[in-house]
């Protein structure tokens, strides 16, 4: 079946460790995002990737870094710097940005202990 | 930039009754515009979307949503409404070029019985 995978689905850590969420996809989509998810905030954009090795910051970078060396995957790195990284991560593809639809992993929640 | 509103954080409607969702949106030109659901604790699902022509677009689970240019809306339908449609509808817009989707902050709705 064509999807995006998160892993896992649930994930603690201590304060001050830095942590990799995993998002891959195999749709063939160019474009890939990370959105963070906070009751009453919506999704807001973390980053976003329209091609491999290349990604640009999204509302809320601060904190958080990622890398494209592959078309499937687009993994997210939550720093020790993020004051507040306890949330629900969601990752999405896309064909390209903009104009076509986005399809949503199932999301990673992560809780800082 | 574009932009969108979801005017109602929280609506509550009865089993069988129907349900309009708003959502308005702020683009120059024509938006590409597309209406999600969430269930608790999963991943963004599309129902539908508007990118030209009938300006009525059906999509799944028997919802419906109707473009007004002169309004700038793009609201969210459906005649009778099931207890399972209890989730989170976020709506969101596109454009032409590479920038990401644009994402309302959501309407839980509740259904009772």
């Amino acid at each position: 079946d064509g999807g995006i995978t998160q892993s896992p689905k649930y994930l603690f850590r201590k304060e001050g460790q830095n942590v990799t969420l995993s998002c891959e996809q195999n749709l063939n989509h160019d474009a890939m995002y990370w959105y963070r998810q906070d009751p009453g905030q919506g999704l807001r954009l973390i980053y976003y990737s329209q091609i491999v090795n290349d990604f640009q910051k999204g509302d809320i970078a601060e904190g958080y870094s990622v890398s494209r060396e592959k078309k499937e995957s687009f993994p997210l790195t939550v720093t020790s710097a993020q004051k507040n990284p306890t949330a629900f991560y969601l990752c999405a593809s896309s064909s390209r940005p903009g104009a076509d639809t986005q399809y949503f992993g199932p999301g990673t929640r992560l809780t800082v202990l | 930039a574009q932009s969108v509103t979801q005017p109602d954080i929280h609506i509550t409607v009865s089993e069988g009754a129907s349900l309009e969702l708003r959502c308005n949106y702020s683009y120059g030109a024509t938006p590409y515009l597309f209406w999600y659901v969430q269930s608790p604790g999963q991943g963004l699902q599309l129902l539908l979307k508007y990118f030209s022509g009938d300006t009525l677009v059906q999509g799944i689970k028997g919802f419906e949503a109707e473009f007004k240019r002169s309004q700038s809306s793009f609201n969210l339908r459906k005649p009778s409404v099931h207890w399972s449609d209890a989730a989170e509808y976020f709506c969101a817009v596109g454009n032409s070029g590479n920038t990401p989707l644009v994402f309302g902050k959501g309407t839980r709705l509740s259904v009772i019985a």
